[in-house]
C-alpha cells in the first residue's frame, strides 16, 4: 500500500514556541492531505483537510492562525503550531489521499507533541 | 453532519470468547473503515466496506456492513491476547466545502478491546 512519513516522530518544545510538522506521500501523489489531533484515550479529530496549492478547510473550532498548513506540493503537507501552549500537547496524525476523491486515506505514524 | 458511534468504548474478554463491536452512522456513507491502533503508534488499517451487505475476514476478525440500517459490525473469534488494542471505524462522507476534491473520513469513539489471558 502507498507510505505516507511524518517527521518528525517526537518533538518536546517549550511553551510559546513554534513546531513545524512535516507530512509526505513516498509513492503516490496526495492531492488532498488531511490533518488529525488525538488526545490521550480519545477518537482522531479532523483539525482541516488541505489541497495542493488551496487554502486549508479548517474544522470549527480550529484556530487557522495558529495551526498553520501549506499544502505546498503533492507529495508534502506540513502543519505549523504557532505559539505552542501544553493545551496543544497531543498525538498529530496526518493522511494523504488521491485525486479520485474516493481514495483510501493513508495515514503517517504520527508525531507525538509535548509542550512543557 | 455525518456522526459515527461505536459500542462498547471499553471492552475487556478472555481469550477464546467471541465478541462483536457495533458502529452505526447517521447518514449515507459512501465507504466504512475499520483500523486497528496500538498504544503510542498510528492507525493501521483492516478493512474497507463498500457496498451492502459486504462481508470480510482476515484471521480472527470479520466486518460487515448493512447500509439500510447505517451499521457495521467486528466481529471477534476466539480471542487471544495479540487482538488487544484500540479499534475504531470510520465512515467516509463528504466534505464540507464543496470546492474540495476530497471525501472526509468521520471516526467512531474508538473501542478499547482488552484481552486477558
Amino acid at each position: 500500500g502507498a507510505v505516507v512519513s511524518q517527521h518528525p516522530s517526537r518533538v518536546i518544545c517549550k511553551s510559546g514556541t513554534s513546531v513545524k510538522i512535516e507530512c509526505r506521500s513516498l509513492d503516490f501523489q496526495a492531492t488532498t492531505m488531511f490533518w488529525y489531533r488525538q488526545f490521550p484515550k480519545q477518537s482522531l479529530m479532523l483539525m482541516a483537510t488541505s489541497n495542493e496549492g488551496s487554502k486549508a478547510t479548517y474544522e470549527q473550532g480550529v484556530e487557522k492562525d495558529k495551526f498553520l498548513i501549506n499544502h505546498a506540493s503533492l507529495t508534502l503537507s506540513t502543519l505549523t503550531v504557532t505559539s505552542a501552549h501544553p493545551e496543544d500537547s497531543s498525538f498529530y496524525i496526518c493522511s494523504g489521499q488521491g485525486s479520485t476523491g474516493t481514495d483510501t486515506q493513508y495515514f503517517g505514524p504520527g508525531t507525538r507533541l509535548t509542550v512543557l | 453532519e455525518l456522526k459515527v458511534e461505536q459500542n462498547p468504548l471499553f471492552l475487556s474478554m478472555q481469550e477464546g470468547k467471541n465478541y462483536t463491536i457495533y458502529c452505526n452512522y447517521s447518514t449515507t456513507s459512501d465507504r466504512l473503515y475499520w483500523y486497528r491502533q496500538d498504544p503510542g503508534k498510528s492507525l493501521e488499517s483492516l478493512f474497507v466496506l463498500l457496498s451492502n451487505g459486504a462481508v470480510k475476514q482476515e484471521g480472527r476478525l470479520m466486518a460487515s456492513l448493512d447500509t439500510k440500517a447505517r451499521l457495521s459490525t467486528l466481529h471477534i473469534t476466539a480471542a487471544v491476547h495479540d487482538l488487544s488494542a484500540t479499534y475504531f471505524c470510520a465512515a467516509l462522507g463528504r466534505s464540507r466545502d464543496f470546492n474540495n476534491a476530497g471525501n472526509m473520513l468521520t471516526f467512531g469513539g474508538g473501542t478499547r478491546l482488552m484481552v486477558k489471558p
